[in-house]
């Protein structure tokens, strides 16, 4: 079965610093998507990036970038020039590229605090 | 695009009544939903799927008969906590998958307290 692992329960950055949270995952899959997902207070849960197993190319989204490592099964979430609405608890999601009803398996959550 | 509404946002029903919860899909047609509960500051956990005109698939662990989902059309789900606890107090999530498309849109949730 596939597993998401995000080893740090907290992190804080300083406003305007860069931040990178860390997600690893498990999967004997070739194809797959990944997802950042945050969620703020509100608990309003809102995509912040998508990649793409088969694409080398990171992606990016404005202050918001990837460093996928599909060797590695490695999927950190660097985020730029951090605001305060940034502080939110971030998820990191996986899903099979062919799996019915396109189960997505989360992570157990990264807290983001931004400090002004 | 890809605007899920939940409804009520709000819940507050005594024990043992039931509460009804829905899940819309604004802007487009959701083939698949699906139902999550999340306690605080923890993850989602994936409840049940639903695919419109066919019956929910459970995850292991989750009651078929406390949790009645219905996926009556291609915008629409709906999930009812049948006789509700105070354990089944909790937040709610429903999203929806476009279909052939690979991301999910999550509704705003639905807070349940049983009293």
């Amino acid at each position: 079965a596939q597993t998401v692992t995000q080893s740090q329960p907290e992190m804080s950055v300083q406003e305007a610093e860069t931040v990178t949270l860390s997600c690893t995952y498990d999967t004997s899959e070739s194809d797959y998507y990944l997802f950042w997902y945050k969620q703020p207070p509100s608990r309003q849960m809102i995509l912040v990036i998508r990649q793409e197993a088969y694409k080398q190319q990171n992606a990016t989204e404005n202050r918001f970038s990837v460093n996928f490592q599909k060797a590695a099964k490695s999927f950190s979430l660097k985020i730029s020039d951090s605001q305060l609405g940034d502080a939110a608890m971030y998820f990191c999601a996986y899903r099979p590229l062919m799996e019915y009803g396109n189960k997505l398996v989360f992570g157990a959550g990264t807290i983001l605090r931004v400090k002004s | 695009g890809a605007v899920v509404s939940q409804h009520p946002s709000w819940v507050i029903c005594k024990s043992g009544t039931s509460v009804k919860i829905e899940c819309r899909s604004l802007d487009f047609q959701a083939t698949t939903m699906f139902w999550y509960r999340q306690f605080p500051k923890q993850s989602l956990m994936l409840m049940a799927t639903s695919n419109e005109g066919s019956k929910a698939t459970y995850e292991q662990g989750v009651e078929k008969d406390k949790f009645l989902i219905n996926h009556a059309s291609l915008t629409l789900s709906t999930l009812t906590v049948t006789s509700a606890h105070p354990e089944d107090s909790s937040f709610y999530i429903c999203s929806a998958n476009l279909a052939g498309r690979e991301t999910q849109y999550f509704g705003p949730g639905t807070r349940l307290l049983v009293l």
